[in-house]
């Protein structure tokens, strides 16, 4: 099976600050890899599919990258709002532990 | 209004049945293949199983495989899940979700949730 590792697990940062959390899949997946925003008692909300595809309005700060083995999340400018965990996950199945991003 | 509503979560004994639903709206749910997804109180989340749009495949995560049984009714616009042998473990929200294609392809990504429905093992 396919393990996808994420870090940080935490990571804190204040506003207008650019952050990146990687995602690390533990045998190639080409591009078949989503990013997901969860905010405290709320369903996960798709953010990034396959790699680099930003999901109908979700905010141009977002931005995916990497292919095979290695992925990034980088969110340029953070927003009051950006402070939540976010998930990788490889097509359908297997889901990264979680980054949770905290304000500094 | 384009929406996914889950019911049938509860408080259930170990070695207990639920089936939880998945009521679909605002889209031609037909097209779309499903998945149940959940996450344990303070965890991660976690897969469970998936449903392709007619039916014709389905697959489970090893950790409910023989348990769980996923199903749809495209007629009603409903996803199933029919939760057997229940375990502490299984307690959890779960969510059913839609996974994203393009005109071109399938994502494996999923792009609408419901609002979750708790399920509780528990003696």
């Amino acid at each position: 099976d396919i393990q996808m590792t994420q870090s940080p697990s935490t990571l804190s940062a204040s506003v207008g600050d650019r952050v990146t959390i990687t995602c690390r899949a533990s045998q190639s997946i080409s591009s078949w890899l989503a990013w997901y925003q969860q905010k405290p008692g709320k369903a996960p909300k798709l953010l990034i599919y396959k790699a680099s595809n930003l999901d109908t309005g979700v905010p141009s700060r977002f931005n995916g990258g990497g292919s095979g083995t290695e992925f990034t999340l980088t969110i340029s400018s953070l927003q009051p709002d950006d402070f939540a965990t976010y998930y990788c996950q490889h097509f359908r199945y297997t889901f990264g532990q979680g980054t949770k991003l905290e304000i500094k | 209004q384009v929406q996914l509503v889950e019911s049938g979560g509860g408080l259930v004994k170990p070695g207990g049945s639920l089936r939880l639903s998945c009521a679909a709206s605002g889209f031609t749910f037909s097209d779309y293949y499903m998945s149940w997804i959940r996450q344990a109180p303070g965890k991660g989340l976690e897969w469970v199983s998936y449903i392709s749009s007619s039916s014709s495949y389905t697959n489970y995560a090893d950790s409910v495989k023989g348990r769980f049984t996923i199903s749809r009714d495209n007629a009603k616009n409903s996803l199933y899940l029919q939760m057997n042998s229940l375990r502490a473990e299984d307690t959890a929200v779960y969510w059913c979700a839609r996974e994203l294609h393009t005109a071109t392809t399938i994502t494996g990504a999923f792009d609408m949730w419901g609002q979750g429905t708790m399920v509780t093992v528990s003696s």
